[in-house]
């Protein structure tokens, strides 16, 4: 069955360092999405990206956040500057084309965010 | 104290009983409602979704109820197993040009017992 991955699946960081986080969603899907989620807390959406532009993104997705797509297959979410409330899951999210039938969001497995 | 995190309601129930989790969402707006489970440290899997124009879908083993009257949504879980222990999470979905941002609930841990 296709999966979205996610790499790494934890990463320790220092508070102002850039951090980057990798997706590969599944292949033949055309919308991607980024969600967090603080611990213990609900998942919140940051941005939604098609056609090599954001779609849509969050008050959440400041001017330190910034998402890619630099091949065919890789999605990206760069922290330039990370805080410490910036320590959450990150999940990536994929789904194909959406139609009149509601097209189920593909989430990956997450990468776990500690800023020190 | 300060509270640090939201404490999420919990259900526990035996195997074998049906469980029902329930939702208030917020955007009267939606087009669709999705339920998804999430086990620990994993990332949020689709269980079922509903459109704003039905009251009822069933699955295999789970049905959602939605009443848009009170902006509430339910999952029924039948015969409900161990390997059912997990957060769910109700999600609205507003559809047209938003497709796919998906706003969700605070979740409920289910527990079940065998």
């Amino acid at each position: 069955e296709p999966e979205v991955t996610q790499t790494p699946s934890h990463q320790v960081t220092q508070m102002g360092q850039e951090v980057i986080l990798r997706c590969v969603p599944i292949s033949n899907h055309l919308y991607f999405y980024w969600y967090r989620q603080i611990l213990g807390q609900k998942v919140e959406f940051l941005v939604s990206f098609y056609n090599n532009e954001i779609s849509e993104k969050s008050e959440i997705f400041d001017d330190q956040f910034s998402v890619e797509r630099p091949d065919g297959s890789n999605f990206t979410l760069k922290i330039r500057s990370t805080k410490l409330e910036d320590s959450a899951m990150y999940f990536c999210a994929s789904i194909n084309i959406p139609g009149t039938a509601y097209n189920e969001q593909f989430f990956g497995p997450g990468t776990r965010l500690t800023v020190l | 104290g300060e509270s640090v995190g939201l404490h999420l309601p919990t259900l526990s129930v035996q195997e074998g009983d049906n469980s029902i989790i329930n939702c208030a969402y917020s955007n009267s707006a939606s087009d669709y409602f999705i339920w998804y489970k999430q086990e620990s440290g994993k990332g949020p899997q689709f269980i079922i979704d509903i459109r704003s124009n039905m009251d009822k879908r069933q699955g295999q083993r789970v049905t959602v109820l939605l009443n848009k009257t009170v902006k509430h949504l339910s999952l029924q879980i039948a015969a409900t197993q161990p390997g059912d222990s997990a957060v769910y999470f109700c999600a609205e979905d507003a559809g047209g040009t938003s497709y796919g941002k998906l706003t969700f609930g605070q979740g409920t841990i289910l527990t079940v017992h065998p």
